[in-house]
């Protein structure tokens, strides 16, 4: 079983600043997604990165995936009450639509 | 489009008991699946489905069954409920070929077993 970990487990910052959450493994991934998760709702994908050392940016967030596509990681800048969730990764090993998820970050923004 | 609907949104159980967790997708996704959710330990998958007709095991299967007799539907049965089995339950649907394999996700059921 492929294992996902994210860093860090918890998360908590002040409206405005910075932050950036980890997604590591051992396998490779032909692809990786972000998904944010609200309280009682199930997953939203934020972005899909293929590509080794692809940078993808959504507005205040920028996504990478590593050259060596293992990792990737989440910055956000200048974070808002309304990027808090849940933060989760998912590794795609190809052959088909199974995906390995992240142990996931849990992002808290006080005003 | 109502996406994937999830019923029930909650759901006890005692222990012994069965029960089946509905999946619905007005999308025409062929690939379908069923994750838990566990505190601290993301999303594994239970069972997949690639379309109609066609299951297999996920990460953690044991307890649970499901079938897909047509692309809308993808249930899944807990044959005799165990308090291990207390999570919340989500269900998913893709295109298969996946671009990337993303996925949409339900509202989830959260089941208690006592």
């Amino acid at each position: 079983t492929q294992l996902l970990e994210q860093s860090p487990q918890f998360l908590s910052i002040q409206e405005g600043e910075n932050l950036t959450v980890y997604c590591n493994s051992s396998s490779v991934f032909s692809s990786l997604q972000w998904y944010r998760q609200e309280p009682g709702e199930g997953p939203v994908l934020l972005v899909t990165v293929v590509t080794g050392g692809e940078v993808k940016k959504l507005k205040r967030l920028t996504f990478q995936f590593g050259d060596a596509r293992k990792d990737s990681s989440l910055h956000i800048t200048a974070a808002q009450p309304g990027d808090t969730g849940l933060y989760l990764c998912a590794g795609n090993t190809g052959g088909g639509n199974k995906l390995t998820f992240g142990t996931g970050t849990q992002l808290k923004v006080e005003l | 489009n109502a996406g994937v609907t999830q019923t029930p949104k909650f759901q006890v159980l005692k222990t012994g008991q069965s029960m089946t967790l509905q999946c619905a997708q007005d999308m025409n996704h062929e690939y379908m699946s069923w994750y838990r959710q566990d505190p601290g330990m993301g999303l594994r998958l239970i069972h997949y489905s690639v379309g109609a007709g066609i299951t297999d095991q996920g990460e953690v299967p044991n307890g649970y069954n499901v079938s897909r007799s047509t692309t809308e539907d993808f249930p899944l049965r807990l044959l005799s409920a165990a308090p291990s089995q207390t999570s919340v339950y989500f269900c998913a649907s893709s295109y298969v070929p996946g671009t990337g394999g993303e996925q949409y996700f339900g509202p989830g059921t959260r089941l208690t077993v006592t």
